[in-house]
């Protein structure tokens, strides 16, 4: 299965530190996208990786990509408890339109 | 506001009703896409549509029927529903098929009693 497996599935910090996640896939990929689920919503589009690129930025979200290791992080810094939500990562696979999504990381932020 | 509208927002029903759930995209999108979210698994993908026409059915049963009538609109059609059909029913569109950053409504939850 091409699907992104999050690790870990929960994590608990304090407002303020940093949020690490990791995504681990299995064949070669076109891109790697992040998003992120709040209770009772939709999936938000957060960031998208392509599989030339090795880091990528958006305001206090930092994803790297490593194609031969076939995982990615997500790192949010100074977080906040806006940030409680699922974070999922979503693989698009070389010559398929499709997007594969992980079961997710659920992030609680303690004030 | 995601740009795509999801109704209803909570539906229950009995196993041998028939309902429709309902998505609208404003964002010009050419795909849209069903998925079914149920608790601790991976999003199922379920039906694509790319300029109106199904290209994919990713083996989903008989008794969820999708509509697509223009590129705005996508319909779950669902009857003889099963217990294990309770879950969140997401609806996405992308400009157009190709691995692009998908835009999701806020669901249905259905609950099937």
């Amino acid at each position: 299965s091409q699907q992104g497996e999050e690790d870990p599935q929960a994590l608990s910090i304090q407002e303020g530190e940093n949020a690490t996640m990791n995504c681990s896939y299995k064949t070669s990929i076109n891109n790697l996208q992040w998003y992120r689920q709040n209770s009772g919503r939709g999936l938000v589009h957060l960031i998208l990786i392509r599989s030339n690129e090795r880091e990528k930025h958006s305001g206090r979200l930092r994803v790297t990509l490593d194609t031969s290791k076939k995982s990615s992080s997500l790192l949010i810094t100074a977080s906040r408890a806006a940030d409680t939500a699922s974070y999922f990562c979503a693989t698009a696979a070389l010559n398929d339109y499709k997007l594969s999504f992980g079961a997710g990381t659920t992030v609680t932020v303690r004030a | 506001e995601t740009g795509v509208t999801q109704t209803p927002r909570h539906l229950v029903m009995g196993m041998t009703n028939k309902k429709s759930l309902k998505c609208e995209q404003h964002l010009g999108h050419n795909a849209m896409y069903w998925y079914k979210q149920s608790a601790k698994k991976p999003l199922e993908l379920m039906f694509v549509y790319n300029f109106k026409e199904q290209t994919e059915n990713n083996s989903v049963p008989s008794r969820f029927s999708p509509e697509c009538p223009n590129s705005s609109h996508l319909f779950l059609h669902l009857h003889t529903l099963q217990p294990e059909d309770s879950a969140l029913y997401l609806c996405a569109s992308s400009q157009d098929g190709g691995n692009q950053p998908q835009h999701f409504g806020d669901g249905t939850r259905l609950s099937i009693l």
